[in-house]
């Protein structure tokens, strides 16, 4: 069984752009959720989908945005770059609702802000 | 404030030793408590996860104990292996789902030949 999958693995942008991350969850998993991690401030939760519904969010501005498509494969965007969101950003999937149940987590797209 | 501690920051041991990770929290209501496993460069892997009536959770080596009492999770590690170098990082979830997810800042373990 394939495991989480995300591309691109490493991204380089500058102030200002926007970035789109892809994610592609386990067969047969519904739930994707998204987590930013860096040095200072270890792993954060971004937000989560099920079903093609956003059902969880963490406390992260607005630039930051997700969808879920009917195939549970997802995508994270993050508009208006800022330094501060170098970082790798994680996926994982979940056969139910997270947070109940087992994640199982790509190995992150790796995005530095120049 | 919803916390969770996880301590010591770095532990460096010799390969075939046994050690202990903690992690105290302070987030309530309490829903579980997992314990997850990142390899540098990799996506973490969980390794348990343990709700309120659940003492002691096993995964091979691993060993993840629960007092909800107290608050005080440990994850022993027995007959320390090189591949078990990695960072262990402790997450706690409230009865609000994701909403009250909050991640420890994790343990960075060294296992020396």
């Amino acid at each position: 069984k394939a495991g989480v999958t995300q591309t691109p693995r490493y991204l380089i942008k500058t102030r200002g752009q926007q970035v789109t991350l892809s994610c592609s969850p386990i067969s047969g998993h519904r739930s994707v959720s998204w987590y930013q991690q860096t040095p200072g401030q270890g792993l954060q939760f971004l937000f989560e989908y099920f079903s093609e519904t956003q059902r969880n969010k963490g406390n992260f501005p607005g630039r930051f945005s997700g969808r879920q498509f009917s195939n549970s494969r997802s995508e994270m965007n993050v508009s208006t770059l800022e330094l501060g969101d170098s970082a790798l950003y994680l996926c994982a999937s979940s056969k139910g609702q997270f947070p109940m149940g087992t994640q199982y987590f790509g190995p992150g797209t790796r995005l530095l802000v120049l | 404030k919803n916390q969770v501690e996880q301590s010591p920051q770095s532990l460096i041991i010799l390969e075939g030793k046994n050690c202990t990770l903690q992690c105290n929290y302070t987030v309530s209501p309490f829903s579980n408590l997992r314990w997850y496993k990142q390899d540098t460069g990799r996506g973490p892997v969980s390794l348990t996860i343990m709700t309120f009536s659940e003492n002691t959770k096993s995964n091979g080596r691993y060993t993840a104990t629960l007092d909800a009492d107290t608050k005080q999770s440990s994850l022993h590690i027995t007959a320390s292996q090189l591949s078990d170098s990695a960072s262990y990082i402790c997450v706690v979830s409230g009865d609000q789902g994701a909403q009250k997810l909050v991640f420890g800042q994790g343990t960075r373990l060294t296992i020396n030949p």
